[in-house]
């Protein structure tokens, strides 16, 4: 059965310094990835996806950027975190099929003093 | 212009009993796909149940159902013979697009169900 793992679950960070998020898929080839960004009491909103290894689509411009350098592995990265960066990041997998669910990993919640 | 309406923030509900959770959307698209999911206190998205445009049955999974009213625009979520477990925030999401087979899913504001013994 295929599996998502994101890491870590819990971050604390300072304004300025830098982001490394990662997440990785297991069981499956090929899958879209996906990474959005949940505000507190809000819907999620997508930040990036990746049909494949180092495509990356951006959906929302912002301090944020994403790699995939791996099939399996995205990685969420910024250089120098602000304020409006805290939130709960989640990651998420789907197959190529329009229909099909994405299936989320458990999410990181980062906050930034 | 908010593409994905839940007007109801919070939701309480006596154990046992049936709960419709509102959901209404805003697409000029033929083909679309609406999702609903499940976000308990510890964070995970769960996945409850699918329903694409040109369905023509309502969708359904064991206890969840959809009442899928294409004219009017409305995807709201029917949960049967509630639970205890069933507390939870619950998502409504439609597939916006498609680039090169990946969703692009946006999502409501969420409603927050609170299921009492």
């Amino acid at each position: 059965s295929q599996t998502i793992h994101q890491w870590p679950a819990t971050l604390v960070q300072p304004v300025g310094s830098p982001l490394s998020l990662e997440c990785t898929v297991e069981g499956t080839s090929n899958p879209n990835l996906y990474w959005y960004r949940q505000a507190a009491g809000r819907g999620l909103q997508l930040l990036f996806y990746s049909v494949g290894i180092g495509q990356i689509s951006s959906e929302v411009p912002q301090n944020l950027s994403a790699s995939r350098p791996q099939d399996r592995q995205f990685i969420l990265s910024s250089k120098k975190l602000l304020l409006s960066d805290s939130g709960f990041y989640l990651c998420a997998w789907s197959v190529r099929q329009f229909n099909q669910p994405q299936h989320f990993g458990d999410g990181t919640r980062l906050s930034i003093l | 212009a908010q593409k994905i309406t839940q007007t109801q923030p919070g939701m309480f509900v006596q154990e046992k009993e049936a709960v419709t959770l509102d959901c209404t959307y805003d697409t000029s698209d033929q083909s679309y796909g609406l999702f609903w999911y499940k976000q308990p206190s510890s964070g995970e998205m769960i996945f409850l149940i699918y329903q694409g445009s040109y369905d023509e049955q309502n969708a359904t999974e064991g206890r969840y159902s959809l009442n899928f009213q294409k004219a009017r625009k409305s995807a709201n979520l029917v949960i049967s013979a509630s639970q205890l477990g069933d507390s939870a925030m619950y998502f409504c999401a439609m597939r916006e697009g498609l680039d090169q087979g990946a969703q692009k899913l946006v999502f409501g504001q969420g409603t927050r169900l609170t299921i009492n013994p």
